[in-house]
């Protein structure tokens, strides 16, 4: 079937602009999760769902970042007044529910010139 | 807070040739383990996990890994490796009472040598 699905797959923008990645999770897998990952270094957390609530959205590194899921399965994160800072590669995972493995997405990379 | 350690950046191995990629974890809760593969333009692939039982765990592509609760250690293995297995691998955590968050080590890039 179809796995973990990320656009767009590359997305250049310049300093102070707003940006949207979308993750199109694996039908029917409750738990979506954003992750981000900077250059030489892994993966870090940045927010969970379990449904359309944001479960723990504690790895957010500050108010301008922001992510939904009005529906329970696509979700969107959102990046204000982008910082040359927030260049990385941008990973989605989703799961049958917060137990099962984490499948992860091709990932979009964000430059921000 | 849980966090991951991977000693070793870069792995460099020639084929055919065993391989040990080495994982240390510090955690004040219990965890489970995983071991991540990332292909070059690909996403993260699952290798294998540790949640309870024994402590060997074999995964895909005749990887295994061993969790040794003393040493906190979750180190991974490979008898033979083949040019295929040129990738990044990372080691990652999550607690086993929560969320499944992942905790990531910052990788290990295996590169097998013809």
């Amino acid at each position: 079937g179809a796995g973990v699905s990320q656009t767009p797959s590359n997305k250049v923008t310049e300093k102070g602009k707003y940006v949207e990645l979308r993750c199109d999770p694996i039908s029917g897998h409750t738990a979506l999760y954003w992750y981000r990952q900077s250059l030489g270094q892994g993966p870090e957390f940045l927010i969970y769902f379990q449904g359309t609530g944001a479960a723990d959205d504690s790895g957010l590194p500050n108010d301008r970042f922001f992510a939904v899921r009005p529906e329970g399965s696509v979700s969107t994160l959102k990046i204000q007044r982008t910082e040359r800072g927030d260049s990385a590669v941008y990973l989605c995972a989703s799961s049958l529910n917060r137990r099962e493995t984490q499948y992860f997405g091709p990932g979009t990379r964000l430059l921000v010139l | 807070a849980q966090s991951v350690t991977q000693l070793d950046s870069q792995v460099p191995v020639f084929e055919e040739a065993p391989v040990e990629l080495r994982c240390n974890y510090s955690s004040s809760v219990s965890v489970y383990l995983f071991w991540y593969v990332q292909y070059p333009n690909q996403g993260l692939q699952l290798l294998l996990k540790y949640l309870s039982g024994s402590t060997l765990v074999k995964g895909i592509n005749g990887f295994e890994a061993e969790f040794n609760k003393s040493q906190t250690s979750f180190h991974l293995r490979k008898p033979s490796v083949h040019i295929s297995d040129t990738a990044e691998y990372f080691c990652a955590v999550s607690p086993s009472g929560g969320a499944n968050n992942l905790f990531f080590g910052t990788g290990t890039r295996l590169t097998v040598i013809p």
